[in-house]
């Protein structure tokens, strides 16, 4: 799968949205966009994913450029218990993708 | 619903010792995932079963790690002659099948600490 990077921290006032980015400049074609997070002391949780177009669901919105070599992560309006590790992962889909690979996320603290 | 469940929660060991960490994925996930997580970083991919078989095991890092899930259902994660660098919190997920459309649902984990 291809790599993904994002900034190690970033700092968000309550209430405010937040907005989280990737760069996966080496994605290819049949390669999703994945968002995962993780907070303290409990497993990884599925955010959201796409292919080329933006998404949205009740968490969050994925903001994918034209090109597709990077992504943003929004969070309209950050709370206390966004407070997480948050991980960008490239992933084939269809039944080729498998495991997820991750990096070492960007670590978000939500401040009120 | 019943999510993931993993037991122990947290596991102390000696150098040297055997040990089985147990996963319970949730019903009807045919799809079962292992991670391994040390301080500060990403979990990494271990082994994946689809079914009773590991479809990749290609994360073990060593002959001292070994996994099954016999019945299809929960898995166990084997662990011989533990070393103080296998110290980590491992981490199962499971998802309705495979691929990468399916989401997967990561448990707690397991924290073990090898002395």
């Amino acid at each position: 799968d291809a790599k993904t990077t994002q900034p190690p921290s970033m700092d968000c006032a309550e209430g405010r949205a937040a907005n989280l980015p990737c760069n996966h400049s080496t994605i290819s074609g049949n390669e999703y966009v994945y968002w995962y997070r993780q907070i303290h002391s409990q497993g990884p949780q599925y955010i959201i994913h796409g292919l080329k177009n933006n998404e949205t669901n009740e968490m969050a919105s994925l903001i994918i450029t034209e090109d597709r070599k990077s992504s943003t992560l929004i969070l309209p309006h950050a709370t206390l218990r966004d407070t997480a590790v948050y991980y960008c992962i490239v992933r084939v889909g269809g039944n080729a993708g498998n495991m997820l690979t991750f990096g070492g996320g960007t670590r978000l603290m939500v401040k009120p | 619903g019943a999510g993931v469940s993993q037991t122990p929660s947290n596991k102390v060991t000696e150098k040297g010792k055997y040990v089985e960490l147990r996963c319970d994925p949730i019903s009807g996930h045919t799809a079962l995932y292992w991670y391994r997580q040390s301080l500060g970083q990403g979990p990494e991919f271990l082994i994946y079963f689809q079914g009773t078989g590991a479809a990749d095991d290609s994360g073990l890092p060593n002959d001292r790690f070994f996994a099954v899930r016999p019945e299809g259902s929960v898995s166990t994660l084997k662990i011989q002659r533990t070393e103080r660098g296998d110290s980590a919190v491992y981490l199962c997920a499971s998802s309705f099948t495979s691929g990468g459309y399916n989401e997967q649902f990561f448990g707690p984990g397991t924290r073990l600490t090898v002395l």
